[in-house]
């Protein structure tokens, strides 16, 4: 089982359309979490962290279910500029080494007029 | 403001050809590390650092070396270059040294080996 899974999609959607991605991981003692965008050729860029809490910043609201080991991301009122493949990071905590973020493979979405 | 700079951008090799792929950044940041990013397969870990002189593997470090003798910079070399190293290469830097903080990444190097 992979560390980190994500649905590949691709998401098909139109513009002003609400779209939630989830993702699942593996190691229980994970504790931070984050969202990345990734555009076509260009490096990775933090979107978002996630928290225990759940947090929300502006048309994206992130959420995490420790019991169930999966974080959410969800867009509303999506813009054609949303389009980008989303990766779903979690910490894996130290055996005897450091902390290491390990990247799951990335959901695409596409949004069209 | 500089953040992760990569060098080169574009390479290309032949099989057995060695070359090192610079990584530098400018904001103190103690934890370094390089990802490939394959199709299909999002970013896998090659080597990480957290700090000058500390270095470990990832999750793919087979026939890659690196070394960590500052701050700023975590260069990254192929020995014995192989089509299957055939990637584009991230580095990426972050705060704390047991990281729990996200990192930021340079723009990449699309590396083919022939």
């Amino acid at each position: 089982r992979k560390e980190v899974e994500q649905d590949p999609g691709p998401f098909n959607v139109p513009e002003g359309a609400t779209v939630a991605f989830n993702c699942t991981y593996s190691n229980s003692a994970s504790q931070s979490f984050f969202w990345y965008r990734q555009d076509c050729r260009k490096e990775p860029k933090l979107l978002m962290s996630v928290y225990s809490s759940g947090n929300e910043d502006g048309r994206f609201t992130a959420q995490l279910n420790r019991a169930s080991q999966y974080i959410s991301l969800l867009i509303r009122d999506s813009k054609l500029s949303d389009s980008a493949t989303y990766l779903c990071v979690v910490n894996i905590p130290p055996s005897g080494g450091y902390n290491k973020l390990i990247f799951g493979a990335g959901t695409r979405l596409a949004v069209h007029p | 403001n500089a953040g992760v700079t990569q060098t080169p951008k574009f390479q290309v090799l032949k099989t057995g050809q060695s070359m090192t792929l610079q990584c530098a950044q400018d904001m103190n940041h103690e934890y370094m590390s390089w990802y490939r990013q394959d199709p299909g397969m999002g970013l896998r870990l090659i080597h990480y650092s957290v700090g000058a002189g500390i270095t470990d593997q990832g999750e793919v470090p087979n026939g890659y070396n690196v070394s960590r003798s500052t701050t700023e910079d975590f260069p990254l070399r192929l020995l014995s270059a192989a089509p299957s190293q055939t990637s584009v290469y991230f580095c990426a830097s972050g705060t704390g040294v047991y990281s729990n903080q996200p990192q930021h990444f340079g723009d990449g190097t699309r590396l083919s080996i022939l």
